[in-house]
């Protein structure tokens, strides 16, 4: 089984540019969620999306993040304009929730590092 | 406040050695789930194990072993006989009934095993 793959893996912007991340989930897994990770922390959730809707969106930073999951298979991640503020890994992660198995465990991809300069 | 606490910032042994990683959680639900991941440095967080707030066996996998304290609200993950492949950093997870797929992590525990 293919795990949760991200592109790219790492990048490097100035600030007031715009950037990308993608993610495609594992086969089948209805739940998408972007995490930011900060240096020393844990991840911190951004969005999770059931299928292509977005059910959980209160921490993302809406005046500068976007994010979209159309067909609820591959999401983008976008920010623009990036800040200082924003270098972290952005992890996405990936599970399949049904009735019988809420809280299932999620799978991550390997991220993707921004470091804004 | 802090739903997950991880109080151990950095641990370093000696492989070989036992080492437990504290992990103390906080929720007024009855019905919860806690989770351990571990990130090695490649980045990519691994799942370890799942438990629900009903089940509190201990559970051993290989070296690896769990005790669930609801008393005390911990659950805690040792390491027997620590390997130089176990350095990494390790998250503990809540993740609450009724808001189920809202994880809280802590902010993990760096181990760090030395030969």
């Amino acid at each position: 089984e293919a795990g949760v793959v991200q592109s790219p893996r790492y990048k490097i912007i100035e600030k007031k540019q715009p950037v990308a991340f993608w993610c495609n989930p594992i086969s089948g897994h209805n739940t998408l969620y972007w995490y930011r990770q900060n240096l020393g922390q844990g991840p911190e959730l951004l969005i999770r999306y059931e299928n292509e809707e977005a059910v959980d969106d209160s921490q993302l930073p809406k005046d500068r993040f976007s994010a979209e999951r159309l067909k609820g298979v591959d999401s983008t991640l976008k920010i623009q304009p990036a800040e200082l503020g924003d270098s972290a890994v952005y992890l996405c992660a990936s599970s399949l929730e049904d009735p019988e198995s809420y809280n299932s465990p999620l799978h991550f991809g390997n991220g993707t590092r921004l470091t804004v300069t | 406040a802090q739903k997950v606490t991880q109080a151990q910032t950095e641990i370093s042994v000696v492989e070989k050695e036992d080492v437990t990683l504290d992990c103390v959680y906080e929720t007024r639900d009855t019905t919860y789930y806690l989770f351990w991941y571990k990130q090695p440095p490649s980045g990519e967080l691994v799942f370890l194990i799942r438990r629900n707030s009903f089940d509190e066996q201990n559970e051993i996998s290989g070296r690896y072993s769990w005790n669930f304290q609801k008393s005390t609200s911990s659950f805690n993950f040792t390491i027997t006989a620590s390997q130089v492949v176990d350095s990494a950093v390790y998250f503990c997870a809540l993740s609450e009934m009724d808001n189920f797929n809202k994880f809280y992590f802590g902010s993990g525990t760096k181990l760090n095993v030395k030969p």
